[in-house]
């Protein structure tokens, strides 16, 4: 069976850090892949969406970035963080072509 | 432009009793329609889902119907039970090869026992 992974679970990281969120799938090849951002009392926000290693499309102008070094991995990055990227960060999967997404476990950020 | 929208931010049903969640859409080039279950601090569950080209799908307690006239769907929980307690996010699909996923706002639903 297929299973999606994320770490850390909760990050509490000053302004003006890096971030580094990390997101591996298990059980399944050449997944699309997806990060979305949902903020507190807020709906999913899709950030990044991957349909192939090293094929990266961004929905939402910010100062984070995505990357897919390998076909079950999925990265999301900052060089510098802001206030306003506090909030619960989910990746999730699905086959490609199908509608149906799976989504990870999460990881809150916290950015003070 | 909220292109998917569930307009109740809360319901709370009593045990037992049926649950409706309800979601409206905008745009007509959504193909597939789903719901997830969330709770606090944990991931999306998939819950059910229906194709623009049905009217009703069924998944034991749960039932979702869609009046593609009114682009309107809702999410029929019955019978309802505590553990049903949770944000429910309808979400919606569209056609390109990254299905991307546009969700509501989500609807709190509290099951009273």
């Amino acid at each position: 069976s297929q299973t999606i992974h994320q770490w850390p679970a909760t990050l509490v990281q000053p302004v003006g850090s890096p971030l580094s969120l990390e997101c591996t799938v298990e059980g399944t090849s050449n997944p699309n892949l997806y990060w979305y951002r949902q903020a507190a009392g807020r709906g999913l926000q899709l950030l990044f969406y991957s349909v192939g290693i090293g094929q990266i499309s961004s929905e939402v102008p910010q100062n984070l970035s995505a990357s897919r070094p390998q076909d079950r991995q999925f990265i999301l990055s900052s060089k510098k963080l802001l206030l306003s990227d506090s909030g619960f960060y989910l990746c999730a999967w699905s086959v490609r072509r199908k509608e149906t997404q799976y989504f990870g476990p999460g990881t809150r950020l916290l950015v003070l | 432009d909220q292109q998917v929208k569930q307009n109740s931010p809360s319901l709370s049903v009593q045990e037992g009793r049926i649950s409706i969640l309800n979601c409206d859409y905008t745009n007509s080039m959504f193909d597939y329609f789903l719901w997830y279950k969330k709770y606090p601090a944990e991931g999306p569950t998939f819950l059910i889902s229906i194709s623009s080209i049905k009217d009703k799908n069924e998944d034991g307690r749960f039932t979702v119907f869609l009046n593609k006239s009114a682009k309107h769907l809702s999410l029929h929980i019955v019978p309802s039970q505590p553990g049903d307690s949770a944000v429910y996010f309808c979400a919606a699909s569209d056609k390109g090869s990254a299905r991307q996923l546009t969700f509501g706002s989500g609807t709190q639903l509290t099951v009273l026992p």
